[in-house]
C-alpha cells in the first residue's frame, strides 16, 4: 500500500538556520502530496500542498518540491523562527481528497 | 479553507463510561468526514469514514460498536466512545474532505479516560 517516510526527529535548530525536512513516498498512480503542521495541543493546518510532479509549494516562507523521480517532498525554509516549533507531517492523497496517508511526524525546535 | 470545529476539546470521563464526540463544518456541506486517532508523539491514524446519511466505513482493526460514528446531517458526524477504557485516551481528530483534493482538520479532542 501506500506509505509516507519522514526523517527521524527531533529537530533542533536555531533561530534563522535552515531547515531540511526530508519526505518519501511509495505510492501507485500519481498522488496528490502535502505538509501539515501541528502546534502543541492542536490540530493539524494545512502548510503547503502540490498535486502533481515538478509543482512546488510555499507558504509562510516553506517551500516544497514534487520530485517525481526521487519520490520526495522534501520542506525546506531557509530561515526558521522560534514560532515554527511545531511537529511537521507529510501526507498523500489520491486525487479524490480521500485515502489520506501521513508520515510519521517531525518534532522541530527552535531554539532562540 | 474550510472551518471544522470540534466539541468538547478536552473531556475527561470515568472507565466504563461513554463519551460522544461532534464534529461540525461550519462552512462547508460535507458528505463525508474522517476521524483519526492519535497517540502521543505519534501520526495520525485513521479509525473511519462517516458518510452524510448512510453507514460509516471502518478501517481494519477499529471496532465499530466500540467506535459509534453517527452522520446525520451535511454539518454534524459525532463519534461515540461506548465504554471507555483507559487504553481509549488518545487525541481525536476529524477532518472533512474539500472538492479541491484535500482536507481541512478539525482541533482535535482530548480525551482521558480516569
Amino acid at each position: 500500500g501506500d506509505s509516507v517516510t519522514q526523517m527521524e526527529g527531533p529537530v533542533t535548530l536555531s533561530e534563522e538556520a535552515f531547515l531540511t525536512i526530508n519526505c518519501t513516498y511509495t505510492a501507485t498512480g500519481y498522488p496528490s502530496l502535502f505538509w501539515y503542521v501541528q502546534y502543541p495541543g492542536e490540530g493539524l493546518q494545512l502548510l503547503l500542498k502540490a498535486t502533481k510532479a515538478d509543482d512546488k509549494g510555499s507558504n509562510k516562507g516553506f517551500e516544497a518540491t514534487y520530485r517525481k523521480e526521487t519520490t520526495s517532498f522534501h520542506l525546506e525554509k531557509g530561515s526558521v523562527q522560534v514560532s515554527d516549533s511545531a511537529v511537521y507531517f507529510c501526507a498523500l492523497s489520491d486525487n479524490y481528497g480521500q485515502n489520506f496517508v501521513f508520515g510519521p511526524g517531525t518534532r522541530l525546535s527552535v531554539l532562540p | 479553507g474550510a472551518v471544522v470545529s470540534q466539541h468538547p476539546s478536552w473531556v475527561i470521563c470515568k472507565s466504563g463510561t461513554s463519551v460522544k464526540i461532534e464534529c461540525r463544518s461550519l462552512d462547508f456541506q460535507a458528505t463525508t468526514m474522517f476521524w483519526y486517532r492519535q497517540f502521543p508523539k505519534q501520526s495520525l491514524m485513521l479509525m473511519a469514514t462517516s458518510n452524510e446519511g448512510s453507514k460509516a466505513t471502518y478501517e481494519q482493526g477499529v471496532e465499530k460498536d466500540k467506535f459509534l460514528i453517527n452522520h446525520a446531517s451535511l454539518t454534524l458526524s459525532t463519534l461515540t466512545v461506548t465504554s471507555a477504557h483507559p487504553e481509549d485516551s488518545s487525541f481525536y481528530i476529524c477532518s472533512e474532505a474539500s472538492s479541491y483534493n484535500e482536507q481541512f482538520f478539525g482541533p482535535g479532542t482530548r480525551l482521558t479516560v480516569l
